[in-house]
């Protein structure tokens, strides 16, 4: 089983539609979480952190269970521009060790 | 500032040949990454730095493999002899050390071919 898994996409949805990601680790000792978000032939880039009461920044919903080892990530009203590869990312040891889901792709369509 | 600086940004080699990839972290970050993406296997961590000095190379698939960082400003990945398996993305990203959620600044990348 691997590290950290992610729903298989792609995600094909239209503009103003709410599309939601899960991800789930196996490792139960992960300090912190987050969601990556990387555009074809780009580097990564933080989207956001993911907190134990769960945070949200403008469109963006990021959730937290640990009893069950499972990240969310929930965008509401997207745009094209939402469209790319979302990463989920488990840190295991104090910031040094993030381990990356493979990752689903999103298509935001007109 | 620049952010994170990575050279070549596309390399083209035969196998067998030596291939060097360099990196300069954002200054002040005392932590640095390297990482390798594939199709197959997604993004990869090979060996991260703190404070100039290896802390995991677990992550290196093998002995052609080999990671430096003389100085806080610089570091390097060199692969001998190279293989057309090692065709990839390799990154390099930094961060400040300590915390939990420290985020780590990617550079953007060197595309290798290894033919």
């Amino acid at each position: 089983r691997k590290e950290v898994e992610q729903d298989p996409g792609p995600f094909n949805v239209p503009e103003g539609a709410t599309v939601a990601f899960n991800c789930t680790y196996s490792n139960s000792a992960s300090q912190s979480f987050f969601w990556y978000r990387q555009d074809c032939r780009k580097e990564p880039k933080l989207l956001m952190s993911v907190y134990s009461s769960g945070n949200e920044d403008g469109r963006f919903t990021a959730q937290l269970n640990r009893a069950s080892q499972y990240i969310s990530l929930l965008i509401r009203d997207s745009k094209l521009s939402d469209s790319a590869t979302y990463l989920c990312v488990v840190n295991n040891n104090y910031g040094q060790n993030f381990v990356f889901g493979p990752g689903t792709r999103l298509s935001v369509l007109p | 500032d620049a952010g994170v600086i990575q050279s070549p940004r596309h390399e083209v080699t035969e196998m067998g040949q030596e291939v060097t990839l360099r990196c300069k972290p954002i200054s002040g970050h005392n932590s640095l990454f390297w990482y390798r993406q594939t199709m197959m296997r997604g993004l990869e961590l090979l060996i991260y730095f703190n404070n100039n000095v290896p802390i995991d190379d677990s992550g290196m698939p093998e002995d052609r493999f080999s990671a430096k960082m003389p100085n806080a400003s610089f570091s390097t990945l060199k692969i001998q002899p190279s293989e057309p398996r090692d065709s990839a993305v390799y990154f390099c990203a930094s961060s400040e050390r300590g915390g939990d959620y420290n985020e780590q600044f990617f550079g953007p990348g060197t595309r290798l071919t290894v033919l």
